[in-house]
């Protein structure tokens, strides 16, 4: 079983729609990060987040310690929202060090 | 503007020919990393180094080197590449290291060894 999981692996919606993107992990953990890649491979840093929510824009970041259990929200998407979101936290016994999960891939159609 | 550089941007090399695919960032950042991703695996930590003369190893850190004699720089160096390698290479910064800050990331570097 993986560190990190991310669900759905692939998703599609369309423009307008609230979309949520999952991510699982089993290590413990005090901060969980959010990545933006699009295609053509650059790789954005979106949200840093150790408890709560956080907002930015249309996007928002929970994350509920106790369940181990972090969501990406976007709300109102668009096609430039097209993108794979990855979620990646600390490895176990090692703060600096990240494990990713393997992404996903969202396709927002107009 | 506030950056992280890499070079070269895209490499085709031979097997066992040494290379060093160079990172740099502007932002007085001291935490640096390099990842590299493949498709099916992910994004996977290489090394990192919390300062000047600090690395660590990541989770695939075999055929790998770095360097951090300054605190922009922060090379990757093959000493002799292998088919395995061929990748797309990414190197990134922070102020501190991931428990505080979001990371920057350059723009990759995408190499075959073939």
């Amino acid at each position: 079983k993986n560190e990190v999981e991310q669900s759905p692996q692939n998703l599609t919606a369309q423009e307008g729609e609230f979309i949520t993107i999952n991510c699982s992990y089993s290590v413990g953990i005090s901060a969980l990060h959010w990545l933006q890649q699009h295609p053509g491979g650059g790789i954005v840093s979106l949200f840093m987040l150790s408890s709560g929510k956080k907002k930015h824009g249309r996007l928002i970041a929970t994350i509920n310690i106790q369940e181990k259990h972090s969501s990406l929200h976007i709300t109102a998407s668009h096609p430039r929202d097209s993108a794979v979101y990855i979620c990646a936290v600390p490895g176990r016994g090692a703060t600096n060090k990240l494990i990713f999960g393997t992404g996903t891939l969202l396709a927002v159609q107009p | 503007e506030a950056q992280v550089t890499q070079n070269p941007r895209y490499l085709i090399t031979v097997t066992g020919k040494k290379l060093t695919v160079t990172c740099s960032q502007n932002m007085n950042h001291e935490y640096m990393s390099w990842y590299r991703q493949d498709p099916g695996l992910g994004l996977r930590q290489i090394y990192y180094s919390m300062n000047v003369e600090v690395t660590d190893k990541g989770d695939v850190p075999e055929g790998y080197k770095v360097s951090r004699k300054e605190k922009r720089n922060f090379p990757l160096i093959l000493e002799s590449p292998s088919p395995n390698q061929t990748s797309l290479y990414f190197c990134a910064s922070s102020p501190t290291g991931l428990l505080s800050y979001e990371q920057y990331f350059g723009p990759g570097t995408r190499l075959t060894v073939t």
